[in-house]
């Protein structure tokens, strides 16, 4: 079945250092990716996502690159900040009804 | 706009009691999905209604698990009798629509702890 699967964290960074979280996936058929972000307290909120093979989508700095031959969609940011602590949960979904989601990884930015 | 509404926040109860989660989507959103999130673990769907129809409860525990979208708007989720393994957050998500492209806004969800 479709699956994701993503670094397990927690990754622990200094403000302004460079973040890769590594996101690769299972499906039939060409899902649509998404980067979800939960911050402490509240709900997930869509990051950024992307719908065809090459796509890219980006917002507040993070961006992730469609990878259809390495069937992979990792989150990168060059400067992180403290306010990026947060944890991020790369999703599929493949057209039908259900978005399968990844276990999720932890970043915590040091100031 | 307002957000995807959820109550209560934090819920304990003891194993075999019940347990009744609400939820209030963005007005206008077709679409209604809860999902159970185990600690560790990323949200699993439990069930997903188009207006007051259900379209997939493919991973919903029927024997235990309940959940109804009155008039197409809100929604509880029941739990009767609960087991320790229901310990999880609930969440509430809505869309404009099912289909892949359309965001799902989350609610905070309610920490739920089966004791």
């Amino acid at each position: 079945g479709d699956s994701v699967t993503q670094m397990e964290g927690p990754v622990t960074l200094s403000e302004e250092a460079f973040l890769t979280i590594n996101c690769t996936y299972t499906a039939t058929g060409y899902p649509s990716l998404f980067w979800y972000v939960q911050y402490p307290g509240e709900g997930l909120q869509l990051l950024l996502k992307a719908t065809k093979a090459d796509d890219k989508g980006s917002n507040k700095g993070f961006e992730a690159t469609y990878r259809k031959e390495t069937t992979s969609f990792h989150l990168e940011k060059g400067s992180v900040q403290v306010s990026d602590s947060a944890v991020y949960f790369c999703a599929l979904n493949t057209g039908g009804f259900k978005t399968i989601f990844g276990a999720g990884t932890r970043l915590f930015v040091k100031a | 706009e307002a957000g995807v509404a959820q109550s209560p926040r934090y819920k304990i109860i003891e194993k075999r009691q019940s347990v009744a989660f609400w939820c209030n989507p963005i007005s206008g959103h077709a679409t209604l999905y809860w999902y159970q999130q185990i600690l560790g673990q990323g949200p699993k769907l439990l069930i997903q209604f188009q207006n007051n129809g259900v379209v997939d409860d493919s991973q919903l525990p029927k024997d235990r698990f309940s959940a109804e979208r009155l008039k197409g708007v809100d929604s509880t989720l029941k739990i009767q009798p609960a087991k320790l393994e229901d310990s999880a957050v609930y969440l509430c998500a809505s869309s404009l629509e099912s289909a892949s492209n359309y965001e799902q806004y989350f609610g905070p969800g309610t920490r739920l702890t089966v004791t």
